[in-house]
């Protein structure tokens, strides 16, 4: 069974912290990785991509990735209230082909000011 | 740009009752087409996924089936209801070769 896991959380932080989630995943031929933020009743909305180990930086946010321990992850620097959401990580598996994402269950992420 | 459409945003169904719920995409072809469900605080789950017209995979075996008549549709159906299919259902497309994935705004569906 090809898994990703996420501690589900919550997660709390103060305004203007580092957020810092985690990603484990079991499939090590993945080769694609995001991470997703999905704000209550609303749809995933992508905010990183990372297909290369080591670190992807956009904005506030960093992506991290590690496939000899099969693991990544996202910091999300000068955190502000308007972050607090549940951050998806989501991992390619069954071929590039085909695109197919499997999810983890997700980290709630609040931040407070 | 590429858009994507999926209605209706919610819906509310009595067991037993069938089900049809439609995405479409606009501003790209060939896509590779999507449905998730995501139970109350739980993750998203693949259902069906299409990389050509009238080419459905099944990922889990349900109630539900899907359809894609054309390049940029595709389509959830069921011929009757269960309470257990309550959930935010989810389309998402991505291209061949690039897997980002977008989701539509999703419909709540709650069977009663």
């Amino acid at each position: 069974q090809k898994e990703v896991e996420q501690n589900s959380g919550p997660l709390s932080v103060p305004e203007g912290a580092i957020a810092s989630l985690n990603c484990t995943y079991s499939d090590r031929g993945s080769q694609s990785f995001f991470w997703y933020r999905q704000y209550s009743g609303k749809s995933p909305e992508l905010i990183m991509s990372i297909y290369s180990n080591g670190d992807k930086e956009d904005g506030r946010f960093t992506a991290q990735l590690n496939k000899a321990s099969q693991y990544v992850s996202l910091l999300i620097r000068d955190s502000q209230p308007s972050d607090s959401a549940t951050y998806l990580c989501a991992v390619e598996t069954g071929g590039t082909s085909y695109g197919k994402l499997t999810f983890g269950q997700g980290t709630i992420l609040t931040v407070h000011p | 740009s590429q858009t994507i459409h999926q209605w209706p945003a919610t819906l509310v169904q009595p067991v037993g009752s069938p089900l049809s719920l439609e995405c479409t995409v606009e501003g790209t072809s060939n896509p590779n087409l999507y449905w998730y469900r995501q139970a109350a605080g739980r993750g998203l789950q693949l259902l069906f996924y299409s990389v050509g017209i009238g080419q459905i995979s099944s990922e889990v075996p349900q109630n539900l089936s899907a359809s894609r008549p054309q390049d940029r549709q595709f389509i959830l159906s069921s011929k009757k209801l269960l309470l257990s299919d309550s959930g935010f259902y989810l389309c998402a497309w991505n291209q061949g070769g690039n897997t980002e994935a977008f989701f539509g705004q999703g419909t709540r569906l709650t069977v009663v």
